[in-house]
């Protein structure tokens, strides 16, 4: 038990469909991270949020990408007309020695 | 900008040789410096971590030393075993910023009997 659930933990879709993933961490806290980790690669900074607040955006997430987290809590990441290079593995992370959830990995088709 | 390297997999051994996955960074300032580890089909865990120069990080009978001078935090064991095979992580937080993580690519160890 990393304290960070996701879901879904397998997601395939078609070119240019949209999908949301969700990450709720088990106990509160302010800061939450999301990343994107592709196949034989180290997982890539995509967002931060302090509360509720979208503190820090990567050059990866394109206006295709949206991420929320609206009471501080839970967090959602949508991706917009998915392109087959969006497929990789979703993570989101919360602080202390920052805890990984298991990760929602996307295959676009 | 930050960076990390770390050398290139698979690095495959014995049981009980003797493991060295090479690790250096680029930061400004003082980063703190984490090896995670990725277990076929698991998800990243914190395998070690050191906040200083000249700190030693250790766990599960791997070691890493943060060297300032060499910007390097190599990860070593003494004795892997069939069990360690899996993905090794070097990752950094600068000073600064969020807390967010850079990492490297990855080194894949693969341990056999």
């Amino acid at each position: 038990d990393t304290g960070v659930s996701q879901d879904p933990r397998h997601k395939i879709t078609k070119r240019g469909q949209n999908v949301t993933f969700r990450c709720d961490p088990i106990s509160e806290h302010n800061r939450l991270y999301w990343y994107r980790q592709t196949l034989g690669q180290g997982p890539e900074f995509l967002t931060y949020f302090q509360n509720e607040a979208q503190l820090e955006k990567s050059r990866l997430l394109s206006d295709r990408f949206s991420a929320e987290r609206p009471k501080g809590s839970f967090s959602t990441l949508e991706i917009q007309r998915t392109e087959q290079g969006d497929s990789a593995m979703y993570l989101c992370a919360i602080p202390g020695e920052l805890f990984f959830g298991e990760g929602s990995r996307l295959t676009v088709l | 900008g930050n960076s990390v390297t770390q050398m290139e997999g698979p690095v495959t051994l014995s049981e009980e040789a003797f493991l060295t996955i090479n690790c250096t960074y680029t930061a400004t300032g003082y980063p703190s410096l984490f090896w995670y580890v990725q277990y076929p089909g698991e998800g990243l865990q914190l395998l070690l971590k050191a906040t200083k120069a000249d700190d030693k990080g250790s766990n599960k009978g791997f070691e890493a030393t943060y060297r300032k001078e060499t910007t390097s935090f190599h990860l070593e064991k003494g004795s892997v075993q069939v069990s360690d095979s899996a993905v090794y992580f070097c990752a950094l937080i600068s000073s600064g910023g969020y807390n967010k993580l850079i990492f490297g690519a990855g080194t894949r160890l693969a341990v056999h009997p």
